[in-house]
This record gives C-alpha cells, sequence and structure tokens, in this order.
C-alpha cells in the first residue's frame, strides 16, 4: 500500500505547547501533503512539500521531509484550541495513478485551552 | 472555502432505499472523487474520474455507482441502501498541475441507513 502512517494516533497538548505529527510512507514519491480536519468536516490542504525539499513553512506550520527515511512531519508552533483537528498525511501516485492521494488515518489533535 | 459542494449534509433514510448524493464544483477541475470515511478512521477512495465519461473503481469496493456527464457534477448513486452503508461520503476535486495535486474538499454527506 502506498499510504502513510501517522504517528502518534492521537496527541493531547495545552494551548501555547507545540505539537508535532509524523508520517512515514512506503514508495517514492513526487511529494508530500498535509491536510487537517475539523470534527464532521471534509479535509484542507494545508502545505505540500516536494521531494527536493528538506523543510517548509507556512505561518505556525512547519514541515520536514525525509526520503532517505520516507518520512515527514508536521510541526504546530504556539498551538491553539482552534487547533484541534485531525491531520493526515498524503502522498501522490505517480504513473497510472498519477492524480490520486493516498491518505493516511491521520492523528487526533486535541488542544485544551 | 473551496467552491465544492455536497448535498445533502445529512441523510437518514431505511433499509432499500435509492439514494444519490450530489457533489458539485465550479473550480471547473477535470479530476473528481469520491471517498468513504467511517469516524475517527482513513479516507477509502471509492470513485475518480479524470473527466467528462470517465468513471474508475477505486480501492475499496462500493456497491454505490457514479457518473460524470458535466464537468461540474460528480453524483454518487446507492441503489438500495443497507446498513453497512452507513458512513461520511467526502468528494473532491483536483487539477493536476505538474507534480502537483491538491485535493479539494467538500464538507461530506454523514450516510445513516436504518
Amino acid at each position: 500500500s502506498q499510504q502513510g502512517e501517522e504517528d502518534p494516533q492521537a496527541l493531547s497538548i495545552q494551548e501555547g505547547e507545540n505539537a508535532t505529527m509524523n508520517c512515514s510512507y512506503k514508495t517514492s514519491i513526487n511529494n508530500l501533503q498535509w491536510y487537517r480536519q475539523n470534527s464532521g468536516r471534509g479535509l484542507v490542504h494545508l502545505i505540500l512539500i516536494r521531494s527536493n525539499e528538506r523543510e517548509k513553512h507556512s505561518g505556525r506550520l512547519r514541515v520536514t521531509l525525509d526520503t532517505s527515511k520516507k518520512s515527514s512531519s508536521l510541526l504546530i508552533t504556539a498551538s491553539r484550541a482552534a487547533d484541534t483537528a485531525s491531520y493526515f498525511c498524503a502522498t501522490g501516485g505517480s504513473g497510472s495513478t498519477l492524480g490520486r492521494l493516498y491518505f493516511g488515518r491521520g492523528t487526533q489533535l486535541t488542544v485544551w485551552p | 472555502e473551496a467552491d465544492i459542494y455536497q448535498t445533502p449534509r445529512y441523510l437518514v433514510i431505511g433499509t432499500g432505499k435509492k439514494i444519490t448524493l450530489e457533489c458539485s464544483q465550479t473550480m471547473g477541475h477535470d479530476k473528481m472523487y469520491w471517498y468513504q470515511q467511517d469516524p475517527g478512521m482513513e479516507l477509502h477512495l471509492i470513485h475518480y474520474s479524470y473527466g467528462v465519461n470517465s468513471t474508475e473503481k477505486g480501492d475499496l469496493s462500493s456497491e454505490s455507482t457514479v457518473s460524470r456527464i458535466r464537468t461540474e457534477h460528480f453524483p454518487l448513486t446507492l441503489e438500495s441502501a443497507r446498513p453497512s452503508h452507513t458512513s461520511q461520503y467526502l468528494c473532491a476535486s483536483s487539477e493536476v498541475t505538474g507534480a502537483k495535486n491538491i485535493q479539494y474538499f467538500g464538507a461530506g454527506t454523514r450516510l445513516s441507513v436504518l
């Protein structure tokens, strides 16, 4: 399976703390994406990192990618209660599966006020 | 928020009913997808389309069918709903450019079959 796997499955922190989520995948990739899903809603794209990039920032988000280890991490700094959501990594297909995304099981993040 | 809409948001029906879940996008994307997701679980791709009159089955076997007669519309139909179809159904669309494939999701339809 090309699906990524997030770790941990659930994370609970206080407001102001940093939250780190990890993703491992199995095949070679063109890029890796992170999505967020609020309870009962659809997914929202957060950030995309290309296979030739090692780190990328967007606001309070920092994503790293290590293609040699087939892993990525998402860091949310100075977390807020509004960051409470599930976070998914997704890898893209190639060749005949170009255009498809393979999602992991997600990390459920709870940020307590 | 992306310009992709799903209706209804919630649907509770009895076993054996025929239902159609609607999905429309105004972004002109060629590619559209249907995912099934149980609470707290991963997304499973059940159908996708790379353009008008093109539909393919995804990784998870599903008794549902889809059609793509217009670029903006990708409805999913269940001919005879069963309790095992109870789940959340998410529609998405994308425009693949180079190595990018960012998908835009609707808010989902939560289906309960009694």
